[in-house]
């Protein structure tokens, strides 16, 4: 079965300051990864999916499957980034289509 | 920019009773999900539901659950008898199918409505 670990559950950071929050996960084949944001009294939104490639927000994620990691950076924090972020992994096979969280991290931005 | 919107967005009700959950997916969506996350806790996979029967299941979604879309518009969660263990911020959550470059079909990004807080007394 699979398994997404966020290790931190609270983060905070300087703002300007250099931003990574950290995500493993476990599955034995080839998974696809997102990263979703949820802001204070919203709600949940993809931020990022490892097979787009984007940056968004400033935000990068590159998957490495040698250390199964998909780990959340940015370069220079803003304010507004403060927010629950949750890492998830979705088997690629259409019919298996759930999405397995982490615990989520709540990262503070301070100012 | 279209949304999923979910109703209501606090319930409470006694042990026992049973309680229906609205989800009005993306229009144009074909793919449906349910997810709970009680208090301090992860987010959890439910069920999910396309081409009008469920697709995936997971070990908490048992007898005492059920879904339908009973319109082609709404998607509903019922508890039949709830649980005091059955408190938790439940999401839907939609996504659209579409064909690869093979033929293969696929699922885009899911999109998650607001939640509904569900509380058992």
């Amino acid at each position: 079965a699979q398994r997404v670990t966020q290790p931190e559950k609270l983060l905070s950071v300087f703002k300007g300051a250099p931003v990574e929050l950290k995500c493993n996960y476990s599955y034995s084949g080839s998974p696809e990864l997102f990263w979703y944001v949820q802001y204070s009294r919203q709600r949940l939104q993809l931020l990022l999916r490892h097979i787009s490639r984007e940056s968004i927000k400033g935000f990068t994620a590159d998957l490495n499957k040698g250390e199964t990691s998909f780990h959340l950076k940015k370069p220079f924090a803003q304010e507004e980034d403060s927010a629950m972020y949750y890492c998830a992994l979705r088997v690629s096979n259409f019919g298996n289509e759930k999405l397995t969280f982490g615990t989520g991290t709540r990262l503070t931005i301070i100012p | 920019e279209p949304e999923v919107t979910q109703t209501p967005s606090h319930q409470v009700t006694q042990m026992g009773q049973e309680v229906i959950l609205r989800c009005v997916p993306i229009s144009n969506h074909l793919y449906f999900y349910w997810y709970r996350q009680i208090l301090g806790q992860k987010v959890e996979f439910l069920v999910s539901f396309y081409n009008n029967e469920i697709s995936e299941k997971s070990e908490i979604f048992d007898d005492q659950f059920s879904v339908e879309r009973p319109d082609g518009s709404n998607f509903t969660l019922k508890i039949r008898s709830t649980k005091l263990e059955d408190s938790a911020m439940y999401f839907c959550a939609s996504s659209g199918v579409f064909k690869l470059a093979g033929g293969l079909p696929s699922t885009d990004t899911q999109y998650f409505g607001p939640g509904t807080r569900l509380t058992v007394l």
